[in-house]
């Protein structure tokens, strides 16, 4: 089982520049979650889809756009990269509920 | 709006000792608590989820419990060992999941 899987693992851009990180679960879970992670500032959640079809903004979504594209796959864009942006972008996932959340091996992402 | 808070931020400790990592959250609406471990440059790894309805879940040498009317959950660690040195994360789940910022574990040999 691939679980969730993050692509790209590693990238660096250059101010300005825009990109699409890409996030798929293979588990038919309902809910997807992208968070970046700081250091000393723990996991925030940027944006977030209870289900298909819905996204709404976690603590600190600006500078960043999302597409729940269909159930399996949750797309997290930049659309004009800043350095304050360079961080460690995770992407998970649950069935709903109380039920248990899977991560992504994360992508760390430079903006220079 | 739910806050989750960890403390300590960090904890050295002897080889064999046990341990309690705390977690406190403000909204106790939850649907669940979970706790993670995460090693350097890693992603998370999942330990322990107790439902709302539970009071402790155990694997291994790993307990957690959850208080939910007093707003706090605890990871007891027992006989620790070197290869238990990670970044623990506690989060909880409502409409959406919120994570402390972890404490920092390090096990002296």
């Amino acid at each position: 089982n691939a679980g969730v899987t993050q692509t790209p693992k590693f990238q660096v851009l250059k101010t300005g520049q825009s990109m699409t990180l890409q996030c798929a679960q293979d588990m038919n879970h309902n809910s997807m979650y992208w968070y970046r992670q700081d250091p000393g500032m723990g996991l925030r959640l940027i944006y977030y889809s209870a289900s298909e079809g819905t996204t709404d903004k976690g603590e600190v979504p600006n500078g960043y756009n999302v597409s729940r594209l269909n159930k399996r796959e949750f797309s997290l864009r930049l659309e004009s990269a800043a350095p304050s942006q360079t961080s460690v972008y995770f992407c998970a996932s649950n069935l709903g509920g109380g039920t248990e959340a899977f991560f992504g091996q994360g992508t760390r992402l430079t903006v220079v | 709006k739910q806050e989750v808070t960890q403390i300590p931020a960090a904890l050295s400790v002897p080889e064999g000792e046990n341990l309690v990592l705390n977690c406190s959250f403000t909204d106790s609406a939850i649907y669940n608590l979970q706790w993670f471990r995460q090693d350097p440059g890693k992603g998370l790894t999942s330990l322990l989820l107790i439902q709302s309805s539970q009071r402790e879940q155990t694997s291994g040498r790993l307990n957690a419990s959850l208080d939910k009317s007093s707003g706090r959950s605890t990871l007891y660690i027992a006989a620790s060992q070197p290869g238990d040195s990670a970044t623990y994360l506690c989060s909880s789940r409502d409409d959406k999941i919120i994570f402390g910022k972890g404490t920092r574990l390090h096990i002296l040999p």
